[in-house]
């Protein structure tokens, strides 16, 4: 009963590659957010999509392209990947509601390693 | 904007002896505040957040957090720690943005316990 599920875990792939990576929440959540994590441990936020509607879009190259086929699911696709985009990418997904403080709930997280 | 800093990028304690992890923010707005916590090749978990109620908050294992206006701060403490404690910690801020709420993360306090 995994709330916030990631696949694959590891994602390992050469340069030029296209590749897929895939977010489904079971909490009944309205957003959902994409998020990468450097080697040096720093998070910061790619994308977020409410009910299925992008509303975040932080400067990503256009070779990332995020689709939300529901509002359960957002997955993330990398065309011609580079080294750079090795990192570690995490889902999350939050209840928008009248109040703040949104806590998100975040994924397993999925290694993505290219080479 | 918002920004948060975490002051140390590692606290080592010993066992059994408080924790103390510093976090400032900066925010144009009425903030709300999180601490997450990352054990190692896992995703993130949240340990508390401020909602501008209570200024003493209380989370998860022990853990709580004192929101000082005066002081832009919101230190992570425990009193006696544990050898399940070692992880990496992360600030949060969040603020709106255009009715979304953003977060913005530290970049991590490593927390080692000394047996």
């Amino acid at each position: 009963d995994t709330a916030v599920s990631q696949t694959p875990k590891y994602l390992v792939t050469q340069m030029g590659n296209d590749k897929s990576i895939k977010c489904e929440q079971n909490l009944g959540h309205d957003t959902m957010y994409w998020y990468k994590q450097d080697s040096k441990k720093f998070l910061k936020i790619m994308f977020s999509y409410n009910n299925k509607e992008l509303i975040i879009n932080e400067t990503v190259p256009n070779r990332f392209s995020p689709k939300s086929p529901d509002k359960a699911h957002l997955n993330l696709h990398i065309n011609s990947l580079e080294l750079g985009d090795s990192a570690v990418y995490f889902c999350a997904s939050s209840q928008k509601t009248s109040g703040r403080a949104y806590e998100q709930y975040f994924g397993p997280g999925t290694r993505l390693t290219v080479t | 904007a918002q920004s948060v800093t975490q002051l140390d990028s590692h606290v080592s304690v010993s066992e059994g002896t408080p924790v103390l992890l510093r976090c400032n923010y900066s925010s144009s707005y009425s903030p709300s505040l999180f601490w997450y916590v990352q054990h190692p090749n896992k995703g993130l978990q949240l340990l508390l957040k401020y909602t501008s109620a209570a200024t003493l908050v209380k989370g998860i294992n022990g853990f709580e957090a004192e929101f000082k206006k005066s002081e832009t701060s919101f230190h992570l403490t425990k009193p006696s720690a544990h050898m399940s404690d070692a992880a990496e910690y992360f600030c949060v801020v969040s603020a709106p943005n255009f009715g979304n709420e953003k977060l913005t993360f530290g970049t991590g306090t490593r927390l080692t316990i000394i047996p």
